[in-house]
């Protein structure tokens, strides 16, 4: 069964941290995303990338990076956290357009 | 700019009822897809539609492309708790097919017993 595996389903952390959230995917896909998912405010955007080392901007990559050193492997860097990044972040990978693989996600609080 | 619509947002009906949810847009996709979401976990696709006009079954869910690919419907028979869930709708617009999903805000769906 294919997966996409995120490396922690909670995590508090405290303002002012540098918080990596990690995600990888056993199926061989090219594509991978990430995702912050907010009441009233949907699924959005946060990074993604093609290829191995190459990575694209989303619709809301302020106060995040992101690192993909192998093609399976795709981390999201908060490199100071703020309150405002608590969230639920989502990881998916895909073939093609025609339908992403979520991972369950990551349930942040900055504290 | 919110390119997808989807409605209702919430919806609580009994066990055993019809539903239908919608997802609207003023622009063209080359496909919609659906996704659901329980909650604590991410979402899970149920299905893709592609080509204008197409109704795909899935057990008692029914989804429907528009004629002019520009919206799409869920429609649950008989529906069952185990239908309770957030239902997401998503696809990517055309022109300039990026690859990068749009996502609706989401129906909220509760089916009591």
């Amino acid at each position: 069964d294919v997966k996409v595996t995120q490396s922690s389903r909670y995590l508090v952390k405290r303002t002012g941290e540098k918080v990596f959230l990690e995600c990888v995917q056993d199926m061989d896909h090219e594509n991978m995303f990430w995702y912050r998912q907010d009441p009233g405010l949907g699924l959005r955007l946060i990074y993604f990338s093609y290829d191995v080392k190459m990575k694209e901007k989303g619709d809301i990559p302020e106060g995040y990076s992101v690192s993909r050193e192998k093609k399976e492997r795709f981390s999201l860097i908060l490199e100071s956290a703020s309150t405002n990044q608590t969230s639920m972040y989502l990881c998916a990978s895909s073939l093609s357009l025609y339908g992403y693989t979520f991972g369950s996600g990551t349930r942040l609080t900055v504290v | 700019t919110q390119l997808l619509e989807q409605s209702p947002q919430f919806l609580s009906i009994q066990e055993g009822e019809n539903l239908t949810v919608y997802c609207n847009s003023s622009s063209v996709f080359s496909s919609l897809q659906w996704y659901r979401q329980e909650p604590g976990e991410g979402p899970v696709l149920l299905v893709t539609v592609v080509t204008g006009g197409e109704v795909k079954k899935l057990k008692r869910l029914t989804f429907q492309f528009g004629d002019a690919r520009k919206d799409s419907s869920l429609h649950i028979t008989a529906a069952q708790p185990g239908d309770t869930g957030l239902y997401l709708c998503a696809g990517v617009p055309l022109p300039g097919n990026t690859g990068k999903l749009i996502f609706g805000q989401g129906t909220t769906l509760q089916v009591k017993p």
